[in-house]
């Protein structure tokens, strides 16, 4: 079936960093990819979106290029802030009718100043 | 719009006792989901409802029953709650395939 693997985390850099978090997924046909974002005690909210191959989706300083050849969805930033300290999680949504989106793990950064 | 919102926001329970989760979404949405989310395990989903009428199984439906009450509403049920069942909960809706938009999520406990 569907899946998605992140890298494990946490990942802990200092203000100003490069950020790369590692997705790659499994799917039959061509889904659609999405980076979400939890902050603390509350809920997820979508950072990103990618719906087709090559596709780039950008937020907040943050970038994402689905890559069907190498099945991959790795989340970059050039220069990471306190603020985005948070868990990031990456996500498929199935191909069938239900429109069901399949997660990764979650990776925790902490961005120290 | 509030957008998705959940009640309640905590809750403790003791084993076998019963309880339902509240969610309800202002956006007009077809599309509504329970998923439960663990550490190291993302989220997984329990149930959705594709539509007002419909309700089917995901990942880990064992132990909930759910009701699409109507358009706005989807409750989840825990008939006799366990201890595995402590978790932190999240409803969500779209729009087909589109953007999910999640609640704040309900911390359960139980003891």
């Amino acid at each position: 079936g569907d899946s998605v693997t992140q890298m494990e985390g946490p990942v802990t850099l200092s203000e100003e960093a490069f950020l790369t978090i590692n997705c790659t997924y499994t799917a039959t046909g061509y889904p659609s990819l999405f980076w979400y974002v939890q902050y603390p005690g509350e809920g997820l909210q979508l950072l990103l979106k990618a719906t087709k191959a090559d596709d780039k989706g950008s937020n907040k300083g943050f970038e994402a290029t689905y890559r069907k050849e190498t099945t991959s969805f790795h989340l970059e930033k050039g220069s990471v802030q306190v603020s985005d300290s948070a868990v990031y999680f990456c996500a498929l949504l199935s191909g069938d009718s239900s429109y069901k989106l399949i997660f990764g793990s979650g990776t925790r950064l902490l961005v120290r100043p | 719009n509030a957008g998705v919102t959940q009640t309640p926001k905590f809750q403790v329970l003791k084993t076998g006792q019963s309880m339902t989760l509240q969610c309800a979404q202002d956006m007009n949405h077809n599309s509504m989901y329970w998923y439960r989310q663990d550490p190291g395990m993302g989220l997984r989903l329990i149930y959705y409802s594709a539509s007002e009428g419909t309700t089917d199984k995901g990942e880990v439906p064992n132990g909930y029953n759910v009701s699409r009450l109507n358009k706005r509403e989807f409750s989840l049920r825990l008939e006799s709650a366990a201890p595995s069942q402590t978790s932190v909960y999240f409803c969500a809706s779209s729009e087909d395939s589109n953007e999910q938009f999640f609640g704040p999520g309900t911390r359960l406990t139980v003891l």
